[in-house]
């Protein structure tokens, strides 16, 4: 069973729009991560949220928002879509605390049209 | 090797050979992690080494660790098909959360 969810896996989505990334995990984590990954650029951390509370945050758009109703759960939220938001979004956790594995799930790839 | 804005590397070997990966990192840390992506899915660690161990093993994988010059090495001995992947070192940092920070990769083919 997987033990990160990601969903959608595939997701296109039209200019100006708005889309929710969806994770789930089920490996009892407390620390939870959003990276992306596009043709241009190596994987880039974005977010970091331990015990649902955010912790750090890489990116230099509001447009991206996470969102953490649940303890394993953590959701990315992208509001007026541009084409060079087009990636794969990875989730990833661990438990809280330095230097701890990360895991990560199979990703979202967004295209954006 | 990979590091900043180098583009993607790319490896070809035959199996059977042994192949060193090369990464240099910016950054000051006590960590570094390796990891392979599969293509189509997340990256997975496969081998994680501290500063304090200069040399890891596990299975056919040998990391190496050189915090004075900031770099790391990923070895693979008798490589076979099924090593065939992205390999990314990352290093880690503490503030204010746990990020890494990605190499750029190392892509690796194995011709049987």
């Amino acid at each position: 069973d997987p033990k990160i969810i990601q969903k959608p896996k595939y997701l296109v989505a039209v200019t100006g729009s708005e889309k929710i990334l969806i994770c789930e995990q089920y490996l009892g984590h407390n620390a939870m991560y959003w990276y992306r990954q596009s043709a241009k650029k190596p994987l880039e951390f974005m977010f970091s949220y331990s015990y649902q509370k955010l912790m750090d945050n890489q990116t230099a758009s509001s447009r991206f928002q996470p969102q953490s109703s649940k303890k394993n759960h953590l959701d990315l939220q992208i509001t007026a879509l541009k084409p060079d938001d087009s990636a794969t979004y990875f989730c990833a956790s661990s438990q809280a605390g330095n230097y701890a594995e990360q895991f990560f799930g199979p990703g979202t790839r967004l295209t954006v049209l | 090797s990979q590091w900043g804005e180098e583009n993607l590397q790319a490896l070809s070997i035959q199996e059977g050979e042994d192949v060193t990966m090369n990464c240099s990192y910016k950054t000051y840390t006590t960590v570094v992690h390796w990891y392979r992506q599969d293509s189509g899915r997340g990256p997975a660690l496969i081998i994680l080494i501290r500063s304090n161990e200069r040399e890891k093993r596990s299975g056919r994988l040998r990391a190496t660790l050189d915090t004075s010059s900031q770099s790391s090495s990923l070895s693979i001995t008798a490589a076979q098909c099924e090593d065939t992947a992205v390999y990314f070192c990352a290093t880690a940092s503490s503030n204010m959360g746990y990020k890494l920070t990605f190499g750029t990769g190392t892509s690796l083919l194995v011709d049987p």
